[in-house]
């Protein structure tokens, strides 16, 4: 079955404590993994695209890094402002831009 | 330029009631979507188009129905309003790949 699974679902951090979030799939045909910041009461902003493994993406203090089995979305010195809801998206196979998400990583930074 | 606008916000509904939640994009974009959210779950596809006049569905169409009659216009009509259809519903549109998303409409059936 076509899946995405992120973990952990929540993630609390100091101020300045650097960590990662997972994103693992099971799909056949990845044809790209997109990576999403949802703030509480608003629509997916998005990230990312990853297109293929070993492939790296950078903004801020944010870093995107994709396997052949997972993606891992790296935070450096977070500060309160990372604050957010992480959501993970694949597409795969042919046809319509059809994603598939995950259920997200809820992300909380404590000064 | 706007990006994807969803209209109402926020909406309460009587179980057995209809309604049409908007939603438009200015950026001229041929694909659009239709996402419930729910908590603790990933976003689902209702529906789906690829331009104006063709529309599909996605992987929770019950209960719901789409038109296209504009590039910028994809409406999500709701029949017969039940307690399940409470959800935050995203509307999203792209031009290649990368989805751009509206800000939500918030749906409670009661």
């Amino acid at each position: 079955e076509d899946q995405v699974t992120q973990s952990p679902e929540a993630l609390r951090l100091q101020e300045g404590e650097s960590s990662s979030l997972n994103c693992s799939y099971t799909v056949s045909g990845l044809r790209g993994l997109f990576w999403y910041r949802q703030d509480p009461g608003k629509g997916p902003e998005f990230l990312f695209t990853l297109y293929s493994a070993g492939e790296e993406k950078e903004k801020e203090r944010l870093k995107a890094t994709l396997t052949k089995k997972e993606s891992f979305l790296h935070i450096t010195a977070p500060k309160p402002e990372d604050s957010a809801t992480y959501l993970c998206a694949v597409q795969f196979g042919s046809g319509y831009n059809k994603l598939i998400f995950g259920a997200g990583t809820r992300l909380a930074v404590h000064p | 330029n706007a990006g994807v606008t969803q209209t109402p916000k926020f909406r309460i509904l009587k179980i057995g009631q209809s309604m049409t939640l908007q939603c438009t994009q200015d950026m001229n974009h041929n694909y659009m979507y239709w996402y419930r959210q729910d908590p603790g779950m990933g976003l689902k596809l209702i529906y789906y188009s690829v331009g104006a006049g063709i529309t599909d569905k996605g992987e929770v169409p019950n209960g719901y129905n789409v038109s296209r009659s504009t590039t910028e216009d994809f409406p999500l009509r709701l029949e017969l309003a039940a307690p399940s259809q409470t959800s935050v519903y995203f509307c999203a549109s792209s031009y290649a790949e990368t989805q751009y998303f509206g800000p939500g409409t918030r749906l409670l059936v009661l």
